[in-house]
């Protein structure tokens, strides 16, 4: 099993759509969650962080449940400019040097 | 602007030339890491600095070296380029044990082609 699965899609979706990405970790001593945003052929940038049960910024929600060791991000309202690949990443705290797991990532197409 | 820098944005070189790409950070965070990234996979971290300590993956190629002179500075050397080591190379810093601790911020990468 991975350390981090993520559903690497690809959602295709229209404009205006509500969209919902899963990840699931399987440490269960991790502490630190983030979605990060890939463009094609550029680095990934931070999106948001979770660190309690969940946080939103603007139309990206992100939800933590601990129990079930997986995280959630919805985008609504989507837009053209949201298509990218959202890599979900872990810090499993195996290590003290902030060492981070990365999903494969979930790809969104947002269609007009 | 505070930012982390990677020299060459692209860089091409012959199989089994060896090849340097370098990484340069304004954040005075205390770890570096470098990540190779192939297409349509998630970023592989390769190792890590925490400070002038050296941290190996255990599945990072004997080809694969790094050097951190300094706090600002973090190299990447493949000493004999193959193939497949054709991919986008990541360098990522995080300042640990302070505020915002964990949160890697990346470079823009070096995406290298080997010929």
């Amino acid at each position: 099993r991975k350390e981090v699965e993520q559903d690497p899609g690809p959602f295709n979706v229209p404009e205006g759509a509500t969209v919902a990405f899963n990840c699931t970790y399987s440490n269960s001593a991790s502490q630190s969650f983030f979605w990060y945003r890939q463009d094609c052929r550029k680095e990934p940038k931070l999106l948001m962080s979770v660190y309690s049960s969940g946080n939103e910024d603007g139309r990206f929600t992100a939800q933590l449940n601990r129990a079930s060791q997986y995280i959630s991000l919805l985008i609504r309202d989507s837009k053209l400019s949201d298509s990218a690949t959202y890599l979900c990443v872990v810090n499993p705290r195996s290590s003290n040097t902030g060492k981070l797991i990365f999903g494969q990532g979930t790809t969104l197409q947002v269609k007009p | 602007d505070a930012m982390v820098i990677q020299n060459p944005r692209y860089q091409v070189t012959q199989f089994g030339k060896p090849v340097t790409l370098s990484c340069s950070q304004t954040l005075n965070h205390n770890v570096m890491y470098w990540y190779q990234q192939k297409s349509s996979q998630a970023p592989k971290l390769l190792f890590h600095y925490y400070d002038k300590d050296f941290n190996n993956e255990a599945d990072t190629p004997d080809n694969f070296q790094s050097r951190r002179p300094n706090t600002s500075f973090c190299f990447l050397d493949i000493r004999s380029p193959g193939l497949g080591d054709a991919a986008m190379y990541l360098c990522a810093t995080s300042r640990v044990g302070g505020p915002g601790t964990d949160t890697q911020y990346f470079g823009p990468g070096t995406r290298l082609t080997v010929l």
